[in-house]
């Protein structure tokens, strides 16, 4: 079965500041997906950015961006210039079928 | 932009009770899912639906819960007769195809008295 692990349970960074949120995952399979989602403390699940696996180039978008490893298996988050509104719980996830990391919680400091 | 709407948002119910939580994927897709979150834990797989039947779920989805696609618009679960630990934070998604873009719902908080 497929596991995400995320090593970071907290993390927290200044505004306008850049910062880098941690995830592996296991797999035996060749194709699969890989997602960041966002959950504020509204608790909506937000779909921050995505990466196919056959696909070598890093996903981007706007402030945010991957850093997908396959090799090692290593799908890094990283957010820059900060926002308070970037404050929340981050999820990383694998699929299919789609298996979500525990979580970093980030908080950004004015 | 389409979205993933569930009702109610918040539903308390006694132990022991049935509940239908209800989800309204977006139109054209194929694919709906529903997830669970209990309070600061990770979000959980629960089943999969596909063509008017289950095409995955968890050890979790037992037997207490089926779901139902009455309708050609609704997507609903329901939990047979509810526990303290079926308290939970329930989100239902859809996809379009079959593990590319998921869109959630904003979620059915559940709380079992």
């Amino acid at each position: 079965a497929q596991t995400v692990t995320q090593s970071q349970p907290e993390m927290s960074v200044q505004e306008a500041e850049t910062v880098t949120l941690s995830c592996t995952y296991d797999t035996s399979e060749n194709n699969y997906y890989l997602f960041w989602y966002k959950q504020p403390p509204s608790r909506q699940m937000i779909l921050v950015i995505r990466q196919e696996a056959y696909k070598q180039q890093n996903a981007t978008e706007n402030r945010f961006s991957v850093n997908f490893q396959k090799a090692a298996k290593s799908f890094s988050l990283k957010i820059s210039d900060s926002q308070l509104g970037d404050t929340a719980m981050y999820f990383c996830a694998f699929a299919p079928p789609l298996v979500f990391g525990k979580g970093t919680r980030l908080s950004v400091i004015a | 932009e389409p979205e993933v709407t569930q009702t109610p948002s918040h539903q308390v119910t006694q132990m022991g009770q049935e509940v239908i939580l209800r989800c309204v994927p977006i139109s054209n897709h194929l694919y709906f899912y529903w997830y669970r979150q209990i309070l600061g834990q990770k979000v959980e797989f629960l089943v999969s639906f596909y063509n008017n039947e289950i095409s995955e779920k968890s050890e979790i989805f037992d037997d207490q819960f089926s779901v139902e696609r009455p309708d050609g618009s609704n997507f609903t679960l329901k939990i047979r007769s509810t526990k303290l630990e079926d308290s939970a934070m329930y989100f239902c998604a859809s996809s379009e195809e079959g593990y590319y873009g998921y869109t959630f719902g904003s979620g059915t908080r559940l709380t079992v008295v």
